[in-house]
């Protein structure tokens, strides 16, 4: 079975700064997905980026990019530039090829201050 | 255009009763799930459907029933509600299982049970 674990329930960062957080995962599958969900107050859930474990340039979607570090399990997401908008519950997910089935992390709460 | 769509978005209800949650996708997508997140905020797969049929069931109690007339539905029934059914309810989609694919999710439906 596979987990997800993203160790920081809580951040916070002002505004225009950059904030990275962080993803660990535990798989013996050597083909997966990784990806990044925020969900706003809105209670949507938004795919901000995703990773395929075979790639290894890491993935990057204007102001969001991942660190992707395949050996140490390890998939954080930084934001640059971060804006008021950006205030949100961040969830790490994980798919294997052909599992269907998306393993979240608990989430992490960012806090964007003016 | 919603892509996903549930209805209610709002669910209030008293404990042994039973209720249903609908859900639609106009993405042509051929698989569709149901999560459920916690007061916690911690997201876990209930169910995955592919084509109308059946492909994942992760140890939910037989008081839920998916249902999903066609492959554009999946609906929810919860029998006998009891307190710790509180939560969110997502419905989701995806063109396939395969992993590389990122899920579309609803809205989500708060179930709160009195």
């Amino acid at each position: 079975a596979q987990t997800v674990t993203q160790s920081q329930p809580e951040m916070s960062v002002q505004e225009a700064e950059t904030v990275t957080l962080s993803c660990t995962y535990d798989t013996s599958e050597n083909n997966y997905y990784l990806f990044w969900y925020k969900q706003p107050p809105s209670r949507q859930m938004i795919l901000v980026i995703r990773q395929e474990a075979y790639k290894q340039q890491n993935a990057t979607e204007n102001r969001f990019s991942v660190n992707f570090q395949k050996a140490a399990k390890s998939f954080s997401l930084k934001i640059s530039d971060s804006q008021l908008g950006d205030t949100a519950m961040y969830f790490c997910a994980f798919r294997t090829t052909n599992a269907g089935k998306s393993t979240f992390g608990d989430g992490t709460t960012l806090t964007v201050k003016p | 255009d919603t892509a996903v769509s549930q209805t209610p978005k709002y669910l209030v209800t008293q404990m042994g009763n039973d209720k249903s949650i609908k859900c639609e996708q106009n993405l042509g997508h051929d698989t569709m799930y149901w999560y459920k997140q916690d007061s916690k905020k911690f997201l876990k797969i209930m169910f995955s459907y592919n084509n109308k049929e059946l492909i994942i069931n992760e140890t939910v109690p037989n008081r839920f029933s998916p249902k999903s007339p066609d492959k554009a539905h999946l609906n929810l029934h919860i029998n006998s509600l009891e307190l710790g059914d509180s939560a969110v309810y997502f419905c989701a989609s995806s063109p396939t299982g395969l992993g590389n694919q990122p899920q579309h999710f609803g809205d989500g439906t708060r179930l709160s049970i009195l």
